[in-house]
């Protein structure tokens, strides 16, 4: 089974730049797109990075994706980090083209 | 502006069945497919299953956690999707969310999510 793990949690300062992991295992991450969804506390998921790295509109320049084929990861990068960044992201892909896989969630804190 | 709005939960006895409703607005619903997810309190999101638009027979796909229990249905004359829950069990309490899903030539992913309802499975 595809499987995707990210850390528990990242933290990093204001006007910085972080980068949340998704690492996949029994299967190459490349072999099919990764979205970012972000989860603000006690509001909806919103998708912020689709098809590896393409955005959707109103999702500000400051985010972007890539992915690394040689370690098998997907990440998502934010620079300019601000207050409103703060809240759970998770990456998904998919495992036989049609069944949904999510890694367990990243908690970022923008201290 | 697009808008999905899930309704239908509450709570509901284990064994027992429960039908969620995903009503849109602000674009042809027809032309999108609809996915399902949820998340349990306190925990990450779990794809439930979707279903495809007509112009690809409105077929479906299931998570295995759900297959022969969940089925997803579109009615296309009242943008609406639903979810039929049967055979509900407490780990299926969740919040769960109705999206689109935008299918290019090269993939589909989900573009817009809806607020959630709150499914809580218990005696």
């Amino acid at each position: 089974n595809f499987m995707l793990t990210q850390p528990h949690s990242v933290s990093e300062s204001p006007g910085k730049t972080v980068t949340i992991s998704c690492t996949g295992s029994g299967g190459s991450i490349a072999s099919d797109y990764v979205q970012w969804y972000q989860q603000r506390p006690g509001s909806a998921p919103t998708t912020v990075i689709y098809e590896d790295n393409q955005r959707p509109s109103g999702v500000p320049d400051r985010f972007s994706g890539s992915i690394d084929r040689s370690s098998n990861t997907a990440s998502l990068t934010i620079s300019g980090l601000k207050t409103e960044d703060e809240a759970d992201y998770y990456c998904q892909s998919y495992e036989a083209s049609n069944l949904w896989v999510f890694g367990g969630g990243t908690k970022l804190t923008v201290l | 502006e697009v808008q999905l709005v899930e309704s239908g939960g509450g709570l509901v006895q284990p064994g027992r069945s429960l039908r969620l409703s995903c009503t849109t607005s602000g674009f042809t619903f027809g032309a999108y497919g609809i996915s399902w997810f949820r998340q349990a309190p306190g925990k990450g999101l779990e794809w439930v299953g979707f279903i495809r638009s007509k112009a690809y027979s409105a077929t479906s796909e299931y998570a295995a956690s759900v297959t022969g229990r969940f089925t997803i249905s579109r009615d296309d004359s009242n943008n609406v999707a639903s979810l039929q829950m049967n055979s509900l069990k407490t780990e299926d309490t969740a919040v769960y969310y109705c999206t689109r899903r935008h299918c290019s030539s090269r993939s589909c992913y989900v573009d817009y999510w809806g607020q959630g309802t709150l499914v809580t499975v218990s005696s």
